[in-house]
């Protein structure tokens, strides 16, 4: 079965401190996975995917995560945080048993920016 | 181009009280997917319609919940009798395809059942 665990449930960062949120997954298969963000009253946007094409995958707002098959690994790294990246970050993985994309969403970690 | 659209995009009501959530997904999109976010459980996959029929539903909580998707541009997620653990944020997405990415989510409906 596809699961992910989000290790940190909340980070707390200085603007233009770097941010790690980090990611493990388990697949039975080769995965596709994804980071969304969600700001407040808001739906989730989707950050970066990773399809099995690039190990390194970039994403908006300056936003990238790296594939590492060896640690099931999908870690989401940002060089400089800035106060509007404050928001709940969702790793996701695609189950594909059914026939169809399905998302399976971890349990979320909220991100503070401290000026 | 428009996203998704839901409404309402808050719903206060009453338990025992009917209440009906819409979709507008976006253009050219036929996957269509409904999900629930409480801070208890996270997000979870209610229902996913292919093309306008209902293909897989065993999200569903109970069957006070039902969805239906009368054409390519409209879903409705109804819940009767409501309860007060039915309150939660709602949300709508669509995709291109069944095995297409991404999803692309609405803003959600805040629903809170009395």
């Amino acid at each position: 079965a596809q699961s992910v665990t989000q290790l940190d449930s909340h980070v707390s960062v200085s603007e233009g401190t770097p941010v790690l949120l980090r990611c493990n997954y388990s697949s039975s298969y080769s995965p596709s996975l994804f980071w969304y963000v969600q700001h407040p009253n808001k739906g989730l946007q989707l950050l970066l995917k990773y399809t099995s094409a690039a190990t390194l995958v970039k994403g908006i707002n300056g936003f990238e995560a790296e594939f590492k098959k060896s640690e099931t690994s999908f870690h989401l790294t940002k060089p400089s945080a800035h106060m509007s990246d404050a928001a709940e970050y969702f790793c996701v993985v695609s189950d594909y048993s059914g026939g169809y994309n399905k998302l399976i969403f971890g349990a979320g970690t909220r991100l503070a920016v401290h000026p | 181009d428009a996203g998704v659209i839901q409404s309402p995009r808050h719903e206060v009501t009453e338990m025992g009280q009917e209440v009906t959530l819409r979709c507008k997904p976006i253009s050219g999109h036929n996957s269509l997917f409904w999900y629930r976010q409480t801070m208890m459980r996270g997000l979870e996959l209610l229902i996913y319609f292919n093309n306008n029929v209902p293909i897989d539903d065993s999200g569903m909580p109970e069957d006070r919940f039902s969805a239906k998707m009368p054409n390519a541009s409209f879903s409705t997620l109804k819940i009767q009798p409501s309860e007060p653990r039915d309150s939660a944020v709602y949300f709508c997405a669509s995709s291109p395809g069944p095995l297409r990415q991404p999803q692309h989510f609405g803003d959600g409906t805040r629903l809170s059942i009395l």
